[in-house]
């Protein structure tokens, strides 16, 4: 089982390109997010997808666009990469979240983000 | 605003024991996550505490306050791999993850 798997690991931008993020996971979970963490920060929400052909933004939105086209992929995408994006970027999913329950994030091992 | 406190780092020795505090201020309270993160890898999940109470899962145990806004993690028995972050997470009364910074635990033979 690959679990959640991430491409790609590194990458290295200049200000104003754009790239995407894929997000892949083989555990037929309904619940996908993507964060970034950055020093001293605690993981901050960027967006998340409740199910397939759905997004919702997260806590930190802005200058970042996701698609979900498929349950198992989970896109996020840049459209002008800027220095203030770099980050590590962790996928996760899960199989759902009710109210009182544990939904317990599984992630994907990161994508480290510069932009010059 | 919504806040999660623990201490930045902390440093045990192998065979003893540590206690990591996680503090909250949060807008409701839908449950308490710790995961652990070593060095650039993914978080892994530890515990999950909604109860007041200590969880007991082998070395690791997760204890709850909700009237406190508190938390801990106690790690017994410390082995050289216990050396990583532990992150605390409060699910809101919106059912969105607060993390808090990570604490960073230096393990010292």
């Amino acid at each position: 089982n690959a679990g959640v798997t991430q491409t790609p690991k590194f990458r290295v931008l200049k200000t104003g390109q754009s790239m995407t993020l894929l997000c892949a996971q083989d555990m037929n979970h309904e619940y996908m997010y993507w964060y970034r963490q950055d020093p001293g920060m605690g993981l901050r929400l960027i967006h998340y997808s409740v199910g397939e052909g759905t997004t919702a933004k997260g806590e930190v939105p802005d200058g970042y666009n996701v698609s979900r086209l498929k349950k198992q992929n989970f896109l996020l995408g840049l459209e002008s990469a800027a220095p203030s994006q770099t980050s590590v970027y962790f996928c996760a999913s899960s199989y759902g979240d009710s109210p009182s329950g544990a939904n317990v994030l599984t992630f994907g091992a990161g994508s480290r983000l510069t932009v010059l | 605003g919504q806040n999660i406190d623990q201490p930045t780092e902390m440093t045990a020795t192998e065979g003893a024991i540590v206690q990591i505090n996680c503090t909250y201020q949060t807008s409701g309270f839908n449950g308490l996550f710790w995961y652990q993160q070593h060095a650039g890898e993914a978080p892994t999940f530890l515990s999950y505490n909604v109860l007041d109470g200590l969880e007991e899962k082998g070395r690791f145990s997760s204890f709850l306050s909700r009237s406190k806004g508190y938390s801990y993690l106690l790690l017994k028995e410390l082995q050289m791999k216990d050396s990583a972050s532990y992150l605390c997470a409060v699910k809101d009364s919106n059912y969105q993850l607060i993390w808090g910074a990570g604490t960073k635990l230096i393990i010292k033979p």
